[in-house]
């Protein structure tokens, strides 16, 4: 089966460092989203692109959160500098999305468990 | 805005009996899907089964199936023959079929099966 695949699964790092987080979509899908999984805040939406272009990342604090997707088969996330309330879990999920029906479901990695000491 | 509702914190289900996660959901279009996905322990969320707005017949896969009452907007899964893999939280989730794409969550239900 296709998967969503993601690196690395697992990060500790000193608050003030640079983490980038990376995702490769599932071949063919033509969205990519980045979600953050807190206690307190649930599963929130950070980035949303499609074909590539971002349409949405509202949800993402623009002065340290940076989201890129510069091919089709990467997606990163990139924290700078980093704080310790950004530790959370980061999922990316891929899917298609054509015509106004939206039936088919994202697909997530396995997530990015952040750790900021 | 979407809003995602699930009541239910944590819930208990014995082997092989049948259980009900609700959801209940919040929105003005008419045109939207729901989901439900699975996060077992380790972590990866697993996409269980789909409902669209105008689907007239409930959803069903394998085990799972989505009791969808469009006027109560309400959207639970149940799960039939409960076995213990089945214990993980359980997220439902919308997404509207026009404009923003990304899903809209709610905050969860932790299902533990006993045996």
């Amino acid at each position: 089966d296709a998967r969503v695949t993601q690196t690395p699964r697992h990060k500790v790092t000193e608050m003030g460092q640079e983490v980038t987080m990376r995702c490769q979509p599932i071949l063919g899908h033509n969205t990519v989203f980045w979600y953050r999984q807190t206690m307190m805040q649930g599963l929130e939406l950070l980035a949303y692109f499609r074909n590539r272009a971002p349409l949405d990342d509202s949800g993402m604090p623009k002065d340290r959160f940076s989201a890129e997707m510069p091919d089709a088969t990467l997606a990163t996330l990139k924290i700078q500098p980093s704080e310790p309330r950004d530790s959370a879990v980061y999922f990316c999920a891929s899917g298609l999305v054509h015509g106004r029906r939206g039936n088919q479901p994202q697909h997530f990695g396995d997530g990015t468990r952040l750790s900021i000491l | 805005a979407q809003k995602i509702t699930q009541t239910q914190p944590g819930m208990f289900v014995q082997e092989k009996e049948a259980v009900t996660l609700d959801c209940t959901y919040d929105t003005s279009d008419q045109s939207y899907g729901l989901f439900w996905y699975k996060q077992p322990s380790s972590g990866e969320m697993i996409f269980l089964i789909y409902q669209g707005s105008y689907d007239e017949q409930n959803a069903t896969e394998g085990r799972y199936s989505l009791n969808f009452q469009k006027a109560r907007k309400s959207a639970n899964l149940v799960i039939s023959a409960s076995q213990l893999g089945d214990s993980a939280m359980y997220f439902c989730a919308m997404r509207m079929d026009t404009g923003r794409r990304a899903l809209t969550f709610g905050s969860g239900t932790r299902l533990q099966v006993q045996p």
